[in-house]
């Protein structure tokens, strides 16, 4: 089964508002997870790194006041799409490693913003 | 240079061959190597680790690592049509648990 679950799945929403996305390890505790962006026919980017407890690191290029990263408990991260445009639309996917090993990943979140 | 290079294909393989997928890497301190396999509209789904050299089997599939020539190689043997999708090569990188992907090669099984 999964261990790690995201949601929502899909989201559709108006230019302007804001979207928040869940990631929760389900049968252990991460410290550590992390937020990628697929767009179509592309690999995996990484966009930032989401740490229990304290700020989260953003790889070069990702604007850290758009797209804000909680990380309140070792079983939940949050990543919150500010003021979303139709160019934030994308694939969101979490990830954490269970057992320091191996990467889990999210279902996924198909963002649509119209 | 890319950290991680992979052919993004697309593969086509006939139903019951081998379909060989490579990958190479940058980062010559690099520890732990992935192949992820994603469908259309999926996450990836984790298929198989290896950590050092040599080939790690797990029924239909075979990953092989050479830590030297910093490659690494998937095989599937008796391809089956559900097969099909992108595969995904992943590396952490030295001293972190960060993940850097491949750009995915898309492998067709054709029945």
């Amino acid at each position: 089964g999964a261990v790690v679950s995201q949601h929502p799945s899909r989201v559709i929403c108006k230019s302007g508002t804001s979207v928040k996305i869940e990631c929760r390890s389900l049968d252990f505790q991460a410290t550590t997870m992390f937020w990628y962006r697929q767009f179509p026919k592309q690999s995996l980017m990484l966009m930032a790194t989401s740490n229990e407890g304290s700020k989260a690191t953003y790889e070069q290029g990702v604007e850290k006041d758009k797209f804000l990263i909680n990380h309140a408990s070792l079983t939940l991260s949050t990543l919150t799409v500010t003021s979303a445009h139709p160019e934030d639309s994308s694939f969101y996917i979490c990830s954490a490693f269970r057992q320091g090993a191996e990467a889990f990943f999210g279902q996924g979140t198909r963002l649509t913003v119209v | 240079q890319k950290e991680v290079e992979q052919n993004s294909g697309p593969l086509s393989v006939p139903e019951g061959a081998i379909a060989s997928l490579n990958c190479t890497y940058s980062d010559r301190g690099s520890q732990s190597f992935f192949w992820y396999r994603q469908y259309s509209g999926k996450s990836p789904e984790l298929i198989m680790s290896i950590y050092s050299n040599g080939d790690k089997e797990d029924g239909r599939f075979t990953a092989q690592l050479n830590k030297a020539s910093q490659y690494v190689s998937l095989l599937i043997r008796d391809s089956q049509p559900s097969d099909s999708a992108t595969y995904l090569c992943a590396v952490t990188i030295q001293g972190a648990q960060k993940l850097v992907f491949g750009q995915g090669t898309r492998l067709t099984i054709n029945p």
